[in-house]
C-alpha cells in the first residue's frame, strides 16, 4: 500500500478567499488524483495531477477555480480559489503505485467549510 | 462508459448478524472492482479489490465479495457484524483510458450496527 498525508485536515474559511491543501505521498506512488465528495456525497474526481505539467481537469473542473500543482513526484497541491459556500466539501488526494496498478489510496481528507 | 449502482442507500444489521452490501456495474472493458470504507470524520480505506484472478476476494476485517460476471454484481458481504463496521461503504470500477485510470464510485451505502 501507499502512504497519503493531507494538510489541513479541517478548515473554515470566508467567502471570497483562497486555501491551499497540500498532498505529500511516499515515493512509490506515480500518479496523483484530487476528488471532491460533497455532503452527504460519493467522491467526484476534479483532476489528475501530472509532475511538471499542468493537471488534466474533468468536465465541470477548471483550473482558474482550482489550480493544481505537483512540482515533484511526492507532492502536490490543490487550490480552491474565490471560494463561496458551495465549495465546503472534503477535498481528497488519492495516488497509484507504480507499476500500471489501477489501485487508489486515498489521504485523510481535507474537511473545507465556507461561511 | 462505466458506471456503479449501489442498490442501497442505508443497511441496518444488528452486531453478529451478516451483513450485505449489494453493488452492480457496468463496464465496457473488463473492469477492475473495489470496495472502500470510509469512517466517520476519516479517509477512505480499501477494503478489498478484483482484478481477474478469482472471483471471490478476501479483503480486510472478515469482508469478502464475489464477482458474478453474468449479473454484472460485486455484492459485499461478512458472516458476522461488528459495531466497529459502523461506517460508509463505496463500490468503485475502474477502466483503462486515456494513459490514466478512472475511478467510477457509487453513490455509497451507510452500514448502521444495532447493538
Amino acid at each position: 500500500s501507499a502512504v497519503i498525508s493531507q494538510k489541513p485536515s479541517r478548515d473554515i474559511c470566508q467567502r471570497g478567499t483562497s486555501l491551499t491543501i497540500q498532498c505529500q505521498v511516499d515515493s512509490q506512488v506515480t500518479m496523483m488524483f484530487w476528488y471532491r465528495q460533497q455532503p452527504g456525497q460519493s467522491l467526484t474526481l476534479i483532476a489528475t495531477a501530472n509532475q511538471g505539467s499542468e493537471a488534466t481537469y474533468e468536465s465541470g473542473f477548471v483550473i482558474d477555480k482550482f489550480p493544481i500543482s505537483r512540482p515533484n513526484l511526492t507532492f502536490s497541491t490543490l487550490t480552491v480559489s474565490n471560494m463561496s459556500p458551495e465549495d465546503s466539501s472534503i477535498y481528497l488526494c488519492s495516488g497509484a503505485l507504480a507499476g500500471g496498478t489501477d489501485t487508489q489510496y486515498f489521504g485523510p481528507g481535507t474537511r473545507l467549510t465556507v461561511l | 462508459a462505466q458506471s456503479v449502482t449501489q442498490l442501497d442507500s442505508h443497511v441496518s444489521v444488528s452486531e453478529g448478524t451478516p451483513v450485505l452490501l449489494r453493488c452492480n456495474y457496468s463496464s465496457s472493458y473488463s473492469p477492475s472492482l473495489f470496495w472502500y470504507v470510509q469512517h466517520p470524520n476519516k479517509g477512505l480505506q480499501l477494503l478489498l479489490k478484483y482484478t481477474s484472478a478469482a472471483t471471490l476476494v478476501k479483503g480486510i476485517n472478515g469482508f469478502e465479495a464475489e464477482f458474478k460476471k453474468s449479473e454484472t454484481s460485486f455484492h459485499l458481504t461478512k458472516p458476522s457484524a461488528h459495531m466497529s463496521d459502523a461506517a460508509e461503504y463505496f463500490c468503485v470500477v475502474s477502466e483503462p483510458g486515456a494513459g490514466s485510470y478512472q475511478l467510477t464510485f457509487g453513490k455509497g451505502t451507510k452500514l448502521s450496527v444495532i447493538p
